[in-house]
C-alpha cells in the first residue's frame, strides 16, 4: 500500500517549456487535490477533482490544467512554464476528513 | 471571503504544553482540521474536529468551538520532533475543497 506518490520529484525548467506532473493513489479515493506551497506560506489549491472524469478549479489555477481519466491518477499539466511557478507541489487524495499527502514535487522555472 | 488565521511562529521548551490558535472565516462549516509538515516533508493528518469540544489523540489534543468560529491545538510534553510547521484547514461549502492557514511555526528549544 503505497498511499500518495507523486512523480517526478524534483524538476527545473526554462521558461516556456511545458512538463505534466503525475499523481497516483491506490486508497480508491473519489477526491483528489494540486497544491503549491511557497516558501514560509500555506497550501493553495490549485485545482482539484471530485472523481473520475471531472475535474474544478481551486484558488490559483490560472497556468495549470489538470486530467482525471482514472479514477486513482490526477494530472496536473503546465503548458508554459513561468518562473512564478517555481513552487513546491502536493497532491493529496481525501477520504472525508482526512486527506493523504503524496512526497511532493519541487519544480524550478529558469 | 473565506480566511484562516493562525499565528506565525510559537517558541517552547521540551516538556512544556504549547497551544496553536486557528480563527476562521467561512461561508459554510463542517469542521476544522490540523496538519503537521516537517521542513522538506509533506503534511500529515493530526485530527479533525466535527462537533465542539476536545478531541484528544495521545499528546495531541484538539478544540473546536464553533460559536467563536475558533479551534486550537494543543501539544503537552513537548519533544524535539515536535518543531514543525502546523496547518488548520476547513473544508468549504460541502465541497470537500480546503483551505489552509498560512501555518504555525512551532520551535521546541532543549
Amino acid at each position: 500500500n503505497a498511499g500518495v506518490t507523486q512523480t517526478p520529484k524534483f524538476r527545473v525548467l526554462k521558461t516556456g517549456q511545458s512538463m505534466t506532473l503525475l499523481c497516483a493513489q491506490d486508497m480508491n479515493h473519489e477526491y483528489m487535490y494540486w497544491y503549491r506551497q511557497d516558501p514560509g506560506m500555506g497550501l493553495r489549491l490549485i485545482h482539484y477533482s471530485v472523481g473520475e472524469g471531472t475535474t474544478a478549479k481551486g484558488e490559483v489555477p490560472d497556468g495549470y490544467n489538470v486530467s482525471r481519466l482514472k479514477k486513482q491518477n490526477f494530472l496536473l499539466g503546465l503548458e508554459s512554464a513561468a518562473p512564478s511557478q517555481t513552487s513546491v507541489y502536493f497532491c493529496a487524495s481525501s477520504s472525508l476528513d482526512e486527506q493523504f499527502f503524496g512526497p511532493g514535487t519541487r519544480l524550478t522555472v529558469l | 471571503g473565506q480566511s484562516l488565521e493562525q499565528p506565525s511562529e510559537v517558541t517552547a521548551v521540551e516538556g512544556a504544553i504549547v497551544q496553536i490558535n486557528c480563527t476562521y472565516q467561512t461561508s459554510g462549516f463542517y469542521g476544522l482540521s490540523w496538519y503537521q509538515q516537517h521542513d522538506g516533508g509533506a503534511p500529515t493528518f493530526l485530527s479533525y474536529n466535527a462537533l465542539d469540544g476536545l478531541e484528544e489523540t495521545g499528546r495531541f489534543s484538539s478544540f473546536l468551538s464553533r460559536s467563536d468560529s475558533y479551534g486550537y491545538l494543543l501539544l503537552q510534553e513537548l519533544q524535539m520532533k515536535d518543531s514543525a510547521s502546523y496547518f488548520c484547514a476547513v473544508p468549504t461549502s460541502g465541497t470537500y475543497k480546503y483551505i489552509f492557514g498560512t501555518g504555525t511555526r512551532l520551535k521546541v528549544l532543549a
